[in-house]
């Protein structure tokens, strides 16, 4: 299993360009989450998504777009680049959002930078 | 507002010894609390975690313990090993909600000097 996957590595974007940072994985997960970290703040849960077809807003949502078609993909859309989202993004996964107990597995991360 | 806080951005101690990571809270509907460690240019992995039904948990060199009435958790590694330098985050989350809905405090650096 090659478990949480994020594409891009890194990405330089100037303001309001768009695009979309890819997270896959491949645990048969239901419940998928999208964080930023930035310093000082630690990670900040911006979307997550119980199943396919389920999403819903989390603490810093703003600017951000997502939608999950299938349980492997959830993919994270900026809709029109800020400096202030220059940050280091984490998509997790776990078996279900309903057992709290259940651990979260993170993906490598995306280094975002824009300009 | 910051609802799960951690007051020390670093923690130098030497190897063998112990380290004690701290971490405070406010909101009194977290049940369950969980520590994750960092090393640079990976993602966070999960370490060790505790109900609040119970004020000690233990896996190996780690413990975890919560203090519910001063809302207040701590992670003891023993020995620290040089191994152990990276991020900890102490991360919380309350019933009732989507249950992997995490709040995340702001990290510790901890640094275990051979």
């Amino acid at each position: 299993n090659a478990g949480v996957t994020q594409t891009p590595k890194f990405q330089v974007l100037k303001t309001g360009q768009s695009m979309t940072l890819q997270c896959a994985q491949d645990m048969n997960h239901e419940y998928m989450s999208w964080y930023r970290q930035d310093p000082g703040m630690g990670l900040r849960l911006i979307h997550y998504s119980v199943g396919a077809g389920i999403t819903d807003q989390g603490e810093v949502p703003n600017g951000y777009n997502v939608s999950r078609s299938t349980t492997e993909d959830f993919p994270l859309r900026l809709l029109s680049a800020a400096p202030s989202q220059t940050s280091v993004y984490f998509c997790a996964s776990s078996y279900s959002g309903s057992g709290y107990q259940e651990t979260q597995y993170f993906g490598p991360g995306t280094r975002l930078l824009v300009l | 507002d910051q609802q799960v806080k951690q007051n020390s951005p670093s923690l130098s101690v030497q190897e063998g010894r112990i380290s004690i990571l701290n971490c405070d809270y406010t909101n009194s509907m977290f049940d369950y609390f969980l520590w994750y460690k960092k090393y640079p240019a990976e993602g966070p992995t999960f370490l060790i975690s505790i109900s609040s039904i119970k004020d000690k948990n233990e896996d190996g060199r780690f413990t975890v313990f919560l203090n519910k009435s001063a809302k207040h958790l701590s992670l003891h590694i023993v020995p620290s090993q040089p191994g152990d330098s990276a991020v900890y985050f102490c991360a919380a989350s309350a019933w009732g909600t989507s249950g992997s809905r995490l709040t995340f405090g702001e990290g510790t650096q901890l640094t275990v000097n051979p």
